[in-house]
């Protein structure tokens, strides 16, 4: 079975500043996607980056990248410049690559952005 | 383009009662998926419709069920509320199911509050 991981229930950033969620997940698969989805007060669900796991590079988007360690299967997503509509809860997410209906979620970071 | 709208906002139901959650996906979007966000929890895979078929479901009881409609749309049935059934329930759609979907990743719903007193 795949788990996904995270470490931090909640963290804060002071705005501007960098700030660094953590996520690790445990599969016995090589080929598989990771996604880190954002879920603000207004609840709604939305993707802010996604990786795949057979390609090296990084993935960024803009002032989000991710920190990905596939032998270490850790996946940790970066802040940078952080504004206060960042604050929300944060999860990771794992599927495999053929699989598309079974998305294991992480149990979320609450991420608070100081002013 | 409308996101997945889902209704109602909140709900509320007294244990041993019937809740029916309704989901309205993307257009275009054929699959459907419900997934349940307890208090502390990630959200947990409930069930997976497409082409109006259950594909797959997750470690839920058979209480839960649903069924998705000619067009995508979907219903997700709990019977026999209990307390801990009291949670958010997400809505998800994406065009593609199947092998292929990494560029079509989940578009989620805003949820409903299930509250079982």
């Amino acid at each position: 079975a795949q788990t996904v991981t995270q470490s931090q229930p909640e963290m804060s950033v002071q705005e501007a500043e960098t700030v660094t969620l953590s996520c690790t997940y445990d599969t016995s698969e090589s080929d598989y996607y990771l996604f880190w989805y954002k879920q603000p007060p207004s609840r709604q669900m939305i993707l802010v980056i996604r990786q795949e796991a057979y390609k090296q590079q990084n993935a960024t988007e803009n002032r989000f990248s991710v920190n990905f360690q596939k032998a270490a299967k850790s996946f940790s997503l970066k802040i940078s410049d952080s504004q206060l509509g960042d604050a929300a809860m944060y999860f990771c997410a794992y599927r495999r690559r053929d699989n598309n209906n079974d998305m294991r979620f992480g149990a979320g970071t609450r991420l608070t952005v100081k002013p | 383009e409308a996101g997945v709208t889902q209704s109602p906002t909140h709900l509320i139901k007294t244990r041993g009662q019937q809740a029916t959650l309704r989901c309205s996906p993307i257009s275009g979007h054929t699959s459907v998926y419900w997934y349940q966000q307890a208090l502390g929890l990630g959200l947990q895979f409930l069930l997976w419709y497409d082409e109006g078929e259950e594909r797959n479901r997750g470690n839920f009881p058979p209480r839960f069920s649903g069924r998705q409609f000619p067009n995508y749309s979907s219903e997700l049935n709990v019977n026999a509320l209990e307390l801990e059934d009291s949670a958010l329930y997400l809505c998800a759609s994406s065009r593609i199911p199947g092998q292929y979907s990494y560029n079509s990743p989940l578009h989620f719903g805003n949820g409903t509050r299930l509250t079982v007193t």
